[in-house]
């Protein structure tokens, strides 16, 4: 069955720490990537994604993520991390193109508390 | 302004008593889907529906109904609540495909079963 991986249940970090988290997915085919923000008490919000192209990809607020095909993974990077990145981090996955857009899995969160 | 909205925001029933919540969008969105999230578990699908008529069950569907008559809505039905449906509900919305495209969040709905 298809699962997306969250490695880091909790972090905590002070500002203008270096941000990295952990994505990893089982998916057998082609996937489109997401990373989503929840700010407390608010819905999710999209940080970035990935559907084909430059695995590199960039989001807003500073965030980008790396595609990694051969190791199944999509970890999220911050370079300096602020108070107001304090949130809850979900990766996601779902089937590659328009014809597989179908389910979405998501991983199991990750909190980050940025201390000021 | 795009948006996603539930209804009701907040519900607190009794088990067995017939409840739907509802949810629409004005993207024109062809996708739109259902979630619950819990913590440690985060968001888990429950249906999904890539267009009019067009539903199919997400990784949680059980106890749950959903339909789509039109574009814009696709309410949640649960026919008979249970305590372990008290949770956090999502719906979202997208147009698959499109380069531009994201999936848009409603505001949720937090239901509690007693």
């Amino acid at each position: 069955a298809q699962s997306v991986s969250q490695h880091n249940h909790h972090v905590i970090l002070s500002e203008a720490a270096s941000l990295e988290l952990g994505c990893n997915y089982s998916y057998g085919g082609t996937v489109n990537l997401f990373w989503y923000v929840q700010y407390p008490g608010q819905h999710l919000q999209l940080l970035l994604k990935y559907f084909s192209g430059d695995p590199l990809v960039k989001g807003i607020k500073g965030f980008e993520a790396e595609f990694i095909k051969s190791k199944f993974s999509f970890n999220l990077r911050k370079p300096s991390v602020q108070w107001s990145d304090t949130a809850e981090y979900f990766c996601a996955v779902n089937g590659g193109g328009l014809y597989n857009f179908n389910k979405f899995y998501f991983g199991s969160g990750t909190k980050l508390n940025v201390k000021p | 302004e795009a948006q996603v909205t539930q209804n009701p925001r907040y519900l607190i029933t009794v088990t067995g008593k017939k409840l739907t919540v509802t949810c629409s969008q004005n993207m024109n969105h062809e996708y739109m889907s259902w979630y619950r999230q819990d913590p440690g578990l985060g968001l888990r699908q429950i249906y999904y529906s890539m267009n009019v008529e067009v539903t199919d069950k997400g990784d949680v569907p059980e106890g749950y109904k959903v339909s789509r008559k039109e574009k814009r809505n696709f309410p949640l039905i649960l026919e008979s609540p249970s305590p372990n449906q008290t949770s956090l509900y999502f719906c979202a919305s997208t147009h698959p495909g499109s380069a531009s495209d994201t999936q848009y969040f409603g505001p949720g709905t937090r239901l509690t079963v007693l």
